[in-house]
């Protein structure tokens, strides 16, 4: 599995942007690279994915590095609910594609 | 949200006793997996299931059995709880396991063992 690197915390301010890094430098050419956050006392839930381009979804905004080593979710207008624990996750295409590796991630505080 | 549900929510049990965890689905999803929780290690895959009575080891699986008589159901037992298998323990499904597929995970249940 290929191995990730991510701040153990964050802050940021209520309606501000937040950009949450993400370092994946062993990541193969067709690894993809998903997001999930764990807001607290619950289970994990996705948020985003992708494998090159830049990513939207009503969520959030993923963008992958040219040399695919990096990626930062964006959070555009931080809410007190968007307070999770950040999941950058590489995923292997083809073989033993069953389960999702989980770090440590980077806690997200935001302040009113 | 996907619809996952998990039973119990918390249970308290003493060290010996069996003990069995239950996650029901809605989504008809073909996969369902078993992970736990604990400071320090984030979540661990125990076991999953690939289909009815197609089930699979994961990465720690000792002292764990699951069962799936049902698409919609996939147990998790513990023979003989030990004070280590204290955890928060979630269930997940997925449609399939292809590189862009997502993990849907239910609510978690909280287990300790004295």
């Amino acid at each position: 599995d290929a191995k990730t690197t991510q701040p153990n915390s964050m802050e940021s301010n209520e309606e501000e942007p937040v950009h949450l890094p993400c370092n994946h430098s062993t990541i193969s050419g067709t690894d993809y690279i998903h997001w999930y956050r764990q807001l607290p006392s619950q289970g994990p839930e996705y948020v985003i994915h992708g494998l090159t381009s830049n990513v939207n979804n009503r969520m959030a905004s993923l963008a992958i590095a040219e040399d695919r080593k990096s990626s930062t979710l964006i959070l555009h207008r931080a809410t007190l609910r968007d307070a999770a624990v950040y999941y950058c996750i590489p995923r292997e295409s083809g073989g033993s594609n069953y389960k999702l590796t989980f770090g440590k991630g980077t806690l997200l505080t935001v302040n009113p | 949200d996907a619809g996952i549900t998990q039973s119990p929510r918390h249970k308290v049990t003493e060290t010996g006793t069996p003990v069995t965890l239950r996650c029901h689905q809605t989504e008809n999803h073909r996969y369902m997996y078993w992970y736990r929780q604990d400071p320090g290690h984030g979540l661990r895959l125990i076991h999953y299931s690939y289909g009815v009575k197609d089930t699979d080891k994961g990465e720690v699986s000792d002292g764990y059995s699951v069962s799936r008589s049902k698409t919609e159901d996939f147990l998790l037992t513990l023979e003989s709880a030990t004070s280590s298998q204290t955890s928060v323990y979630f269930c997940a499904i997925s449609a399939g396991t292809s590189v862009t597929d997502t993990q849907y995970f239910g609510p978690g249940t909280r287990l300790t063992v004295l």
